[in-house]
């Protein structure tokens, strides 16, 4: 039963260090897909890549959120320095597409706790 | 934005009765998806309907959408315990910035009591 999966399953740390979450996509997905959910702005977009190309990265805060796929079986994000602001669930999503965004498979996710 | 709108933020109806839950957008979408996430679980894809369909059908799940009024349902019949969840509407299209994505509302959260 192929899925995705996300490590750690929880992370917390001090303001100011930095933070690496992992992703494996499904095998044979072309695209992934990074979220951030909370309670007050439910489930945003951060990035995706597709073919391991970064596509859309405008939902990220550029100056501490980086985002990698340093090859097919493997995304990263990262932040740093961390802000208590970026405690959230963050969700790696992959999915197959042909040229259109159709079903995304999702993570466990990771709930980062920043104190 | 073309986020979707789900409504009502929270429904609790009892084991065996039907769940409607509703979904509004603003901008043209080329379909519309529903999933459901578990408390402290990612989200699990439902079903997807296209632009150019105006129904859809999965097992107990039966999906409309109206284009003319940006809006979709989801209905649930003959509800159980295990439906209890969150339930997210995701219109896909074009964001502001040009890419192709899914856009996710805030989520409908359901309680079915046994």
């Amino acid at each position: 039963d192929a899925r995705v999966t996300q490590t750690p399953r929880h992370k917390v740390t001090e303001m100011g260090q930095e933070v690496t979450m992992r992703c494996q996509p499904i095998l044979g997905h072309n695209t992934v897909f990074w979220y951030r959910q909370t309670m007050m702005q439910g489930l945003e977009l951060l990035a995706y890549f597709r073919n391991r190309a970064p596509l859309d990265d405008s939902g990220m805060p550029k100056d501490r959120f980086s985002a990698e796929m340093p090859d097919a079986t493997l995304a990263t994000l990262k932040i740093q320095p961390s802000e208590p602001r970026d405690s959230a669930v963050y969700f790696c999503a992959s999915g197959l597409y042909g040229g259109q965004a159709d079903t995304q498979y999702f993570g466990p996710g990771t709930r980062l706790t920043v104190l | 934005s073309q986020q979707g709108e789900e409504d009502p933020q929270a429904l609790s109806i009892q084991e065996g009765e039907n769940a409607t839950m509703n979904c509004s957008y603003k901008t043209s979408i080329n379909n519309l998806q529903w999933y459901r996430q578990n408390s402290g679980r990612g989200l699990v894809h439902l079903i997807l309907i296209r632009s150019n369909e105006r129904e859809k059908h999965s097992g107990r799940l039966r999906v409309t959408l109206d284009t003319s009024k940006k809006s979709s349902s989801l209905l649930i019949t003959a509800s159980r315990a295990a439906d209890t969840a969150s339930y997210f509407c995701a219109t896909a299209g074009y964001s502001g910035a040009g890419s192709y994505q899914l856009t996710f509302g805030k989520g409908t959260k359901l309680s079915v009591i046994p």
